[in-house]
């Protein structure tokens, strides 16, 4: 079974640009979540996406929104690029159900961002 | 979600035992422990998980202490490979939580030739 993919893997940016970064699970799965990691600040949660609906959100400004297609592949969208925004974005998709605790996720190799 | 506490950093030689420590007093009845891994320059990778018994796989072990305020995850024969950042988490059995996952620091684990 091929594991999580993203696109593209690197990404230079300018300030003030948008960028859209692209998942696609494991088939089969329907939940996908976003993480940014960075030096500064580790692995943080941004959202969850399950079944088309956004289901968890972290603690980031509205410039970071993401979305789900029908087929599960989701894609994370950040609007007026700051400097700060440079970080691995990585996301992971598990095949939960609702219940959430018992359930591993499988994490992509994620797409390094960098902001000049 | 509860809070760990783990060792920043560890050292282990090749082929020994690792016995990594994780501190989790804060922690409720539905809660699951987590072990994840990233290896330099890759995303995280689930290791193991469990409830409240000790839980065995391929790549580890979990040894859950009997009041589950802490645990440690076992590398049986440590190799070149399993140097990598450790996070231990705890995750919400209940409907709302969904797949998210709050990391903390980790151990970075150093294995020695």
């Amino acid at each position: 079974k091929a594991g999580v993919t993203q696109t593209p893997r690197y990404l230079i940016k300018t300030r003030g640009q948008q960028v859209t970064l692209s998942c696609s699970p494991i088939s089969g799965h329907r939940s996908v979540s976003w993480y940014q990691q960075t030096p500064g600040q580790g692995l943080q949660f941004l959202f969850e996406y399950f079944s088309e609906t956004q289901r968890n959100k972290g603690n980031f400004p509205g410039r970071f929104s993401g979305r789900q297609f029908s087929n599960s592949r989701s894609e994370m969208n950040v609007s007026t690029l700051e400097l700060g925004d440079s970080a691995l974005y990585l996301c992971a998709s598990s095949s939960i159900s609702l219940a959430g605790g018992r359930n591993e996720q499988f994490f992509g190799p994620g797409t390094r961002l960098t902001v000049l | 979600d509860a809070k760990t506490t783990q060792p920043n950093s560890m050292e282990s030689n090749e082929e020994e035992p690792v016995h990594l420590p994780c501190n989790h007093s804060t922690i409720s009845g539905t809660d699951y422990i987590h072990w994840y891994r990233q290896l330099p320059s890759q995303g995280p990778e689930y290791v193991i998980h469990g409830l409240t018994s000790n839980v065995n796989n391929r790549m580890a072990s979990l040894a859950i202490a009997e009041d589950r305020k802490s645990s440690t995850l076992i590398l049986h024969r440590a190799t070149l490979r399993d140097a990598a950042v450790y996070y231990c988490i705890l995750r919400d059995s209940g409907e709302t939580s969904g797949s998210r996952l709050t990391f903390g620091e980790g151990t970075q684990l150093t294995v020695n030739p």
